[in-house]
């Protein structure tokens, strides 16, 4: 069972527009939330975080917004660069497990001139 | 810190055949996890370590599959005998507390990509 979704397994955008990449989960017991960003090749680098006690998280370009209650967090990239072409993994962090990170699918982000 | 190392960054092997992926874990992080990356099920936790002890290997698909970590500073994955469909990329991350973020930051090696012929 996947705790962590991301139903949307590609997205296309173009450049300078706003991107929303969509996640879901099921366990009430996540505190934290992060986002990942991957390029071919190489291996994912954290992006961004939000605490389970906030709704939004901005840096830069990118910001991520929480709803708990529809247990569903995004993640907004605006504007939208072609350098921002990846794949974007969404992951929480169990409050009974710290140590851990439970990830999504992923959803490949295309971003054209 | 040069991150953490994989090797090799490509296998090619025939069904039936043993597999050893190695990771060097970076310096000073005591969690070393073992991921794999597949299409249907995206980045998939195998097994991880705290301090060099297995914590959770519940992941880690059939008995196959076999991980150890001898020291702090190294790690492998070992397939036998290896399958098809064990085609994928598998990626070793380490982690140290970031208190920013109020979780162990993961940072990932660059992957090992595993054929099975």
């Amino acid at each position: 069972d996947q705790q962590v979704k991301q139903n949307s397994p590609s997205l296309s955008v173009q450049e300078g527009r706003i991107s929303i990449l969509n996640c879901d989960y099921t366990n009430s017991m996540f505190d934290y939330f992060l986002w990942y960003k991957k390029y071919p090749a190489e291996g994912p680098t954290f992006l961004i975080s939000i605490s389970s006690i906030k709704d939004k998280n901005e840096d830069g370009r990118f910001t991520v917004f929480l709803n708990k209650s529809a247990k569903h967090l995004s993640l907004h990239i605006v504007p939208s660069q072609p350098g921002d072409s990846a794949v974007y993994f969404c992951a929480a962090s169990p409050r009974y497990n710290t140590d851990k990170l439970i990830f999504g699918t992923g959803t490949r982000l295309q971003v054209f001139p | 810190d040069a991150g953490v190392i994989q090797s090799p960054r490509h296998e090619v092997t025939e069904m039936g055949q043993e597999v050893t992926l190695r990771c060097k874990p970076i310096s000073g992080h005591d969690y070393l996890f073992w991921y794999r990356q597949t299409m249907m099920r995206g980045l998939e936790l195998l097994i991880y370590f705290n301090n060099n002890v297995p914590i959770d290997d519940s992941g880690m698909p059939e008995d196959r599959f076999s991980a150890k970590m001898p020291n702090a500073s190294f790690s492998t994955l070992k397939i036998q005998p290896s399958e098809p469909r064990d085609s994928a990329v598998y990626f070793c991350a380490s982690s140290s507390w970031a208190s920013a973020l109020g979780v162990y930051e993961q940072f990932f090696g660059p992957g090992t990509r595993l054929t099975v012929l």
